[in-house]
């Protein structure tokens, strides 16, 4: 069965950087694209972008461009994503997410969420 | 970026038909998917492309619409459905959800 295991919790200070992964199963990892989506209780779920999992090519919401870097290891089937720059804003849980099968942009699977939480 | 706009709330009691109703400040055509949220948990698909359910999905969640309203109907409503409930919409870009609407029941 699909399975999308996100990195544990992170504590970072502000102006760090943190790298989170999403390590897929069950289902050829390059087929794919992975998309991340942050969580927050005042802005609620906001679509950070995705990546192509076969070629590495990115596609970023402008509002996420600059913090956010995806990448993948395609040996370990597994993506990342990168965030710099760290302020209490990025706070937030942060999932990673997988379409059906076809060109599409609804989740059907998701990761488990990881906790970011920047704080001095 | 297209703004979805959702009650924040319901409360319903259990056997009752309830709809949850998601506004797209522009169309989407029908691309607009349902997501279910429990406490602690990943969200989970419920309905894609304003009326197709998602596998493993009961019967009881339906949903309806196109170009800027959307439904999402449970009906009955059970216990378990207490939950918060996002619509997302993938038309345009960048994809956009919902505030989301808190499902109590009474």
């Amino acid at each position: 069965q699909v399975q999308l295991q996100q990195s544990g919790a992170e504590l970072a200070k502000p102006g760090s950087s943190v790298k989170i992964s999403c390590k897929a199963s069950g289902y050829t990892f390059t087929s794919y694209y992975i998309s991340w989506i942050k969580q927050t209780t005042g802005q609620g779920l906001e679509y950070i972008g995705y990546i192509n999992t076969g070629s590495g090519g990115t596609n970023y919401n402008e509002k996420f461009k600059g913090k956010a870097t995806l990448t993948v290891d395609k040996s370990s089937s597994t993506a990342f994503m990168q965030l710099s720059s760290l302020t209490p804003d990025d706070s937030a849980v942060y999932y990673c997410a997988r379409r059906l099968p076809g060109y599409n942009f609804w989740f059907a699977y998701w990761g488990q969420g990881t906790l970011v939480t920047v704080s001095s | 970026d297209t703004v979805l706009t959702q009650s924040p709330a319901l409360a319903v009691s259990p056997g009752e038909r309830v709809s949850i109703s998601c506004r797209a400040s522009e169309g989407v055509n029908s691309y607009m998917h349902w997501y279910q949220q429990k406490p602690g948990q990943q969200p989970k698909l419920l309905i894609y492309k304003a009326s197709n359910l998602a596998s493993g999905v009961p019967a009881r969640f339906s949903g309806s619409g196109s170009g800027t309203d959307f439904t999402l109907t449970i009906d009955p409503v059970e216990a378990d459905d207490t939950a918060t409930y996002f619509c997302q919409q993938s038309w345009n870009d960048p994809r956009t959800f919902g505030g989301g609407t808190k499902l109590e029941l009474k």
